[in-house]
């Protein structure tokens, strides 16, 4: 159990388009999802936590209207890159914590992982 | 600020050996670690955790030590096998936060 897919599993597209990137929990329901960055040989840097029906919360620098995240129910959430440009291209990673944890230190589940590249 | 790093960069053992990665943290509110396994081109896979109540974790071929009075945390793996190169990444939440600050990450490599 608690598997996290996501969507596309890497996409390339043109400067200046918008790319949609989904996450889903396969066979849980996702009280939280994250969304990371990360870039060749580094880290991971969280971008942003979503709750499912309400705003996402912005880490410090991550820009919230380039960014946009939809966390539309408990299962789905989506990143979308707006005006995407080559900086942008990165491997962006979603992870997912389970409803009835009931602890703010729930184990984590990450995703796949999708591949951006901005040409 | 807070900061999780890792001593070591890259590793490489034997195979059959056993593997100590190590992480350092620096937030004394530090209170949940996690060791993640990130193969190339997927995303990070639990491997174990430790609540900051406990000294030690045991999995299966795997160990946590968590020692709170320096900051430090290592990863022990048993018998490495081909199998257990990647990158590893030590985690940590702070003050009961779901949020999850990664170390910089080591590349294991094991040779047959």
């Amino acid at each position: 159990g608690a598997v996290v897919s996501q969507h596309p599993s890497w996409v390339i597209c043109k400067s200046g388009t918008s790319v949609k990137i989904e996450c889903r929990s396969l066979d849980f329901q996702a009280t939280t999802m994250f969304w990371y960055r990360q870039f060749p040989k580094q880290s991971l840097m969280l971008m942003a936590t979503s709750n499912e029906g309400s705003k996402a919360t912005y880490e410090q620098g991550v820009e919230k209207d380039k960014f946009l995240i939809n966390h539309a129910s408990l299962t789905l959430s989506t990143l979308t890159v707006t005006s995407a440009h080559p900086e942008d291209s990165s491997f962006y990673i979603c992870s997912a914590t389970r409803l009835a944890g009931g602890s703010s230190t729930d184990t984590q589940y990450f995703g796949p992982g999708t591949r951006l590249t901005v040409l | 600020g807070e900061s999780v790093g890792l001593h070591l960069p890259t590793l490489s053992v034997q195979e059959g050996d056993n593997s100590i990665i190590n992480c350092a943290y620096s937030n004394s509110a530090s209170d949940y670690f996690i060791w993640y396994k990130q193969e190339s081109g997927k995303g990070p896979q639990f491997i174990i955790d430790i609540r900051s109540n406990m000294d030690k974790r045991q999995g299966q071929r795997v160990t946590v030590l968590l020692n709170k009075t320096v900051k430090h945390l290592s990863l022990q793996i048993a018998a490495t096998q081909p199998g257990d190169s990647a990158v590893y990444f030590c985690a940590e939440t702070v003050g009961g936060s779901e949020k999850l600050v990664f170390g910089k990450g080591m590349k294991l490599t094991v040779n047959p």
